[in-house]
């Protein structure tokens, strides 16, 4: 049974610093989804990474996927105060991609 | 393009009672799938229906139901509703097939069983 875990679960950060969110999945996959929530809101895709070593950027969040290591990393550059949110990894199960299994997701808090 | 809307957007009902929530996917898309969010749980697969057939299922009880129409809005049905089925009831539409499987959400139905 495919399993999704996330590191940190919670994370305070300063605004200006970096940080890295980690995706770890149990068994074979190569469709990986980020996605972000605000309190009370639905969920907004950021990336969908497809293959071993896809890389994908947009603004201030970089994320990145190695299937080898069941491994997906989404780096924060530079935070904002506005990216304070709950970021979800979810991966799609090979047997059958319309089937996708959430991690915990981390709750991310910017602080000025 | 419209997106994925949900309705009723708020709930609440009785334990014992049943509900039913609808979804109507994006047009063009034909697989949808809810989930369940809960603070306890988190994020939870529910099931996926794509051209009226359910092609995936979570591991819920079978007082969670669902079905899908040609038109391909798709319902959710909870019987015999019980405390812990309070949540958040999310539904995704994507153009399964489509290169990314790219789901897109809908905004939710807010589910309060008292």
């Amino acid at each position: 049974e495919l399993k999704v875990e996330q590191n940190p679960l919670f994370l305070s950060m300063q605004e200006g610093k970096n940080y890295t969110i980690y995706c770890n999945y149990s068994t074979t996959s190569d469709r990986l989804y980020w996605y972000r929530q605000d309190p009370g809101k639905s969920l907004e895709s950021l990336f969908v990474l497809l293959s071993n070593g896809a890389v994908k950027q947009e603004g201030r969040l970089m994320a990145s996927l190695d299937t080898k290591a069941r491994l997906s990393t989404l780096h924060i550059t530079a935070a904002v105060h506005d990216l304070s949110a709950t970021y979800f990894c979810a991966v799609a199960t090979k047997t059958s991609y319309d089937k996708v299994i959430f991690g915990p997701g981390t709750s991310l808090s910017v602080i000025p | 393009k419209a997106g994925v809307t949900q309705t009723p957007r708020y709930l609440i009902k009785t334990r014992g009672q049943q509900v039913t929530l609808s979804c109507s996917p994006i047009s063009g898309h034909r697989s949808v799938s809810w989930y369940q969010q809960t603070p306890g749980q988190g994020l939870q697969f529910l099931f996926e229906y794509f051209s009226e057939t359910q092609r995936n299922k979570g591991n819920f009880p079978g007082r969670f139901s669902g079905r899908q129409f040609s038109n391909s809005r798709s319902e959710m049905n909870v019987s015999t509703l019980e405390l812990g089925d309070s949540a958040l009831y999310l539904c995704a539409s994507s153009h399964s097939g489509g290169l990314s499987y790219e789901q897109y959400f809908g905004p939710g139905t807010r589910l309060t069983v008292t």
